[in-house]
């Protein structure tokens, strides 16, 4: 079946620091990879998605590739803002699943937290 | 509407009754996800329609869960004689037909006490 790793938090860091999240996955098909982020008191939002090996999402100064040979699909920022604390989690989708469903394989989330 | 949403935002119910749940998806959007997402948790898929129908309805953990969307736009989740362990935020996603991206909607958070 499919399953979603990714690295747990929570995650401390000061303001303009680099961030690194790790996600693997494993899938039975060609799945696409998407990063979601829920901010304090808000929804799921989709902060960005690749659809295939060697792909890469970017949004908001969040970069992630689709490394088909690694099965991963990290998410970096370069400098992170207080702005940026949230949950982040990352999901696949996985086509060749039956039903035309798209239905989200996800990971248990990292916390985010950003300090002055 | 502007987004998903989702109705009622929160709801406590006891041991054993029977709890609707409502889903308002984004106008146009012919798919329709269910989930579920427990505390420290990632949501995990109950299920999906694509138009009226639940084409796919794997997620669902027993018999007590039951969802649907009669018209092909608003959905109702409904579970009977809840148990505590169904305590969760319920959330619910939409998508175009041709679209991967799901939109969520904030959840229904539901605790059985």
């Amino acid at each position: 079946g499919n399953s979603v790793t990714q690295m747990e938090g929570p995650v401390t860091l000061s303001e303009e620091a680099f961030l690194t999240i790790n996600c693997t996955y494993t899938a039975t098909g060609y799945p696409s990879l998407f990063w979601y982020v829920q901010y304090p008191g808000e929804g799921l939002q989709l902060l960005l998605k690749a659809t295939k090996a060697d792909d890469k999402g970017s949004n908001k100064g969040f970069e992630a590739t689709y490394r088909k040979e690694t099965t991963s699909f990290h998410l970096e920022k370069g400098s992170v803002q207080v702005s940026d604390s949230a949950v982040y989690f990352c999901a696949l989708s996985d086509r060749s699943s039956g039903a035309g469903s798209y239905q989200l394989t996800f990971g248990k989330g990292t916390k985010l937290s950003v300090i002055p | 509407g502007a987004g998903v949403s989702q109705t009622p935002s929160n709801k406590v119910t006891e041991k054993g009754k029977y709890v609707e749940l409502r889903c308002d998806p984004i106008s146009g959007h012919t798919a329709l996800y269910w989930y579920r997402q427990s505390l420290g948790q990632g949501p995990e898929f109950l299920i999906y329609f694509q138009g009226t129908g639940a084409a796919d309805d794997s997620g669902l953990p027993n018999d007590r869960f039951f969802a649907v969307r009669p018209e092909g736009s608003v959905s109702t989740l409904k579970i009977q004689r809840t148990e505590r362990g169904d305590s969760a935020v319920y959330l619910c996603a939409s998508s175009s037909l041709v679209q991967e991206t799901q939109y969520f909607g904030p959840g229904t958070r539901l605790l059985v006490l």
